[in-house]
């Protein structure tokens, strides 16, 4: 399968502070990419998508790095709130594209 | 507004017992997914769907069995349960040419 990995497994920062989650892949053919946040006893919740034409893109409060030559991917999160704590997932779409294959995540905890 | 659900969200079960998880979508999405999520692993990817009486192996199928009559419904049967099959199961979808999957809720299933 596919190794779509997380430098951190978790990350503490302070309200208000930005967050930077990193997540590093495997499969040069994969062309589109998803983070996604799970809060605690629910599912996993789409945030971003970027496609490898892009090297960025910026949501509300969120942006997406992608740097294809090392194969890394990152998400930024501006003035993080206590909301944001969960745990957030890279996912790549591998070969096929009907197949995603996701990280092992990173607990992102926001302290007031 | 429904969306994608799961039934039950919690099931304990005895090993060598038969097992099935609902998932109903209100979407109308044709692809529809099930993924088991466990610690160290992240999602990894079961069966999926791309329309009704179309499915596919995963990374992950062995001990699982799938369906889709209706485009609505993709239940997913353990015909003999294990230990190793406790985990936590997610039924996602998504629309034919986009790549955005929809999480469920999830259901925390146990084998003893």
């Amino acid at each position: 399968g596919e190794s779509v990995g997380l430098h951190l497994p978790t990350l503490s920062v302070q309200e208000g502070d930005n967050s930077i989650i990193n997540c590093a892949y495997s499969n040069s053919a994969s062309d589109y990419f998803i983070w996604y946040k799970q809060e605690s006893g629910k599912g996993p919740q789409f945030i971003i998508d970027i496609r490898s034409n892009m090297d960025k893109r910026q949501g509300q409060r969120v942006t997406v790095l992608l740097n294809k030559t090392v194969k890394h991917l990152s998400l930024q999160i501006a003035a993080t709130q206590p909301g944001d704590s969960a745990v957030y997932f890279c996912a790549e779409n591998g070969d096929t594209g009907n197949q995603f294959y996701f990280g092992t995540g990173t607990s992102l905890t926001v302290i007031p | 507004d429904a969306g994608i659900t799961q039934s039950p969200r919690y099931k304990i079960t005895e090993t060598g017992r038969q097992v099935t998880l609902m998932c109903h979508q209100t979407w109308s999405h044709s692809y529809m997914f099930w993924y088991r999520q466990d610690l160290g692993h992240g999602l990894r990817l079961i069966y999926y769907s791309a329309a009704a009486d179309i499915t596919d192996k995963g990374e992950v199928p062995d001990g699982y069995v799938v369906s889709r009559s209706k485009t609505e419904n993709f239940p997913l049967t353990l015909e003999s349960a294990t230990r190793s099959q406790t985990s936590v199961y997610f039924c996602a979808s998504r629309l034919e040419y986009t790549d955005t999957q929809y999480f469920g809720p999830g259901t925390r299933l146990t084998v003893l």
